[in-house]
């Protein structure tokens, strides 16, 4: 499969703690997304990192990405109620005729108050 | 205010009633794209366009139709829907294929 595969498929932390995603892949990539999703709704991007960076920061959102290991983390440090959701990795694959944003399946972060 | 629409937001239908989902975005974007989203499977993308006139099927394009005459619209037409394209489906658009900016969904149910 060429889609990024995120790990854990589901997180539980209380209000306060961290929270670490991973996201792993099998395919080359000009860039990765991550992307947040309440529940049933569009998906709101957050972070994108291309292939030649290895790490972004975005407020409490720090995004690392390791090419040679194919895979990347997104933190989400000192977490809140508010950002339960779920959490997707997206593959961006262009070039040619490609123009392909290849989604994993997400990881469901639960934040307890 | 910069944003995606889609119309309708539920539809229930039958079996082999043809069926369109509008999709418009006020953003001047010349990447436009349908995804469906289902349990377990995630999001998986059905066709995308790079500008007007230009569509490429993604993942999962049989049994979906779409057009894109004008750069603002991309409809989704069903011919023939059928029960397996029972899923939430999201239109997105974007200014360079990098960041995409989601519509709120359509639930689509067919019976």
């Amino acid at each position: 499969s060429q889609q990024g595969e995120e790990d854990p498929q589901a997180l539980s932390i209380q209000e306060g703690e961290n929270a670490t995603m991973n996201c792993s892949y099998k395919t080359s990539i000009n860039n990765l997304q991550w992307y947040r999703q309440n529940s049933g709704r569009g998906l709101v991007h957050l972070i994108l990192i291309r292939s030649n960076e290895r790490e972004k920061h975005s407020g409490r959102l720090r995004v690392t990405l390791d090419t040679s290991k194919k895979s990347s983390s997104l933190l989400i440090t000192a977490s809140r109620a508010a950002d339960t959701a779920s959490y997707f990795c997206a593959l961006g694959k262009y070039g040619g005729s490609q123009g392909n944003l290849i989604f994993g399946k997400g990881t469901k972060l639960s934040v307890k108050p | 205010e910069a944003q995606v629409t889609q119309n309708p937001r539920y539809l229930i239908t039958v079996t082999g009633k043809k069926l369109t989902v509008t999709c418009s975005q006020n953003m001047n974007h010349e990447y436009m794209s349908w995804y469906r989203q289902d349990p377990g499977l995630g999001l998986r993308q059905i066709y995308y366009s790079m500008n007007v006139e230009v569509t490429d099927k993604g993942d999962v394009p049989e049994g979906y139709k779409v057009s894109r005459k004008e750069k603002r619209n991309f409809p989704l037409i069903l011919e023939s829907p059928s029960p397996n394209q029972t899923s939430l489906y999201f239109c997105a658009s974007s200014p360079s294929m990098n960041t995409q900016y989601f519509g709120p969904g359509t639930r689509l149910t067919v019976l």
